[in-house]
C-alpha cells in the first residue's frame, strides 16, 4: 500500500469551474499534509498546508483535512488556465511522502 | 520567504564521469536538506536525507556510493553522481525546512541530468 495515494486524473475542468483533488494517507502518525503545484518541467511549488481538522483557505484555494478518515483535498475556486499542472499531495513524519499526482487541465 | 537554490539547472555529461550539484538554503540556515529525483510522469522518490555535520541517511536501494553527499554547512548540501549511467537520467531536486517557521519544505528549481 503507499502511503500516499491521490486520484489519478486527469482531471480536466472548465474556466472558472471548481477543480476537486482527493488524496488518502495510510500513515495515522503523520502530522501536516501538503499541496504542491508542479508545472511541466519544474520543481515542486508549495500551494497550501494543514495539520489541524477542517479547512483551510487561502485566495482560491481550499484544504480540508479529516484524520479519522485519513483523508486531504484541495479545491481550487474560479479555476483558470493558470492552474493547469500538476498538484501534489504529501503527508510528513519526519519526512515527506508525496503521492503520484493529479494532473489538471483548464479549459478555456 | 524561504529560498533555496539549486545548481546547475541543467547538466549533460558522458557515461563514467561524475556529476556535483550544489543546493544552497539562501535566507536561512538548514541542519537538514533533502534530495529526491524524479522521473518522467512519476512522483517525487526520496534518495536521502542530508544531514549537517554528519553523515546522510539513504532511503531504501539508493546506492551511497554512488550519490556522495555532502552537507558541509549550514547553507550547503552537494549531491555527487559518481560513474553516471544513461539510467541516472532525471530530474533531481533538493529540499530544505526552515525550522520555526510555516513555509513548509521549500524545493530548489531542479538539476535535469542527462547522461549519454
Amino acid at each position: 500500500q503507499k502511503e500516499v495515494e491521490q486520484n489519478s486524473g486527469p482531471l480536466s475542468v472548465p474556466e472558472g469551474a471548481i477543480a476537486s483533488l482527493n488524496c488518502t494517507y495510510s500513515d495515522r502518525g503523520s502530522q501536516s499534509f501538503f499541496w504542491y503545484r508542479q508545472y511541466s518541467g519544474k520543481s515542486p511549488e508549495l500551494i497550501m498546508f494543514i495539520y489541524s481538522n477542517g479547512d483551510k483557505e487561502d485566495g482560491r484555494f481550499t484544504a480540508q483535512l479529516n484524520k479519522a478518515s485519513q483523508y486531504v483535498s484541495l479545491l481550487i475556486r474560479d479555476s483558470q488556465p493558470s492552474d493547469s499542472a500538476t498538484y501534489l499531495c504529501a503527508a510528513l513524519r519526519g519526512k515527506l511522502s508525496f503521492g503520484a499526482g493529479t494532473t489538471v487541465t483548464v479549459r478555456a | 520567504g524561504a529560498v533555496v537554490s539549486q545548481h546547475p539547472s541543467r547538466v549533460i555529461c558522458k557515461s563514467g564521469t561524475s556529476v556535483k550539484i550544489e543546493c544552497r538554503s539562501l535566507d536561512f540556515q538548514a541542519t537538514t536538506m533533502f534530495w529526491y529525483r524524479q522521473f518522467p510522469k512519476q512522483s517525487l522518490m526520496l534518495m536521502a536525507t542530508s544531514n549537517e555535520g554528519s553523515k546522510a541517511t539513504y532511503e531504501q536501494g539508493v546506492e551511497k556510493d554512488k550519490f556522495l553527499i555532502n552537507h558541509a554547512s549550514l547553507t550547503l548540501s552537494t549531491l555527487t553522481v559518481t560513474s553516471a549511467h544513461p539510467e541516472d537520467s532525471s530530474f533531481y531536486i533538493c529540499s530544505a525546512y526552515p525550522a520555526g517557521t510555516n513555509y513548509g519544505y521549500t524545493f530548489g528549481s531542479g538539476t535535469r541530468l542527462t547522461v549519454v
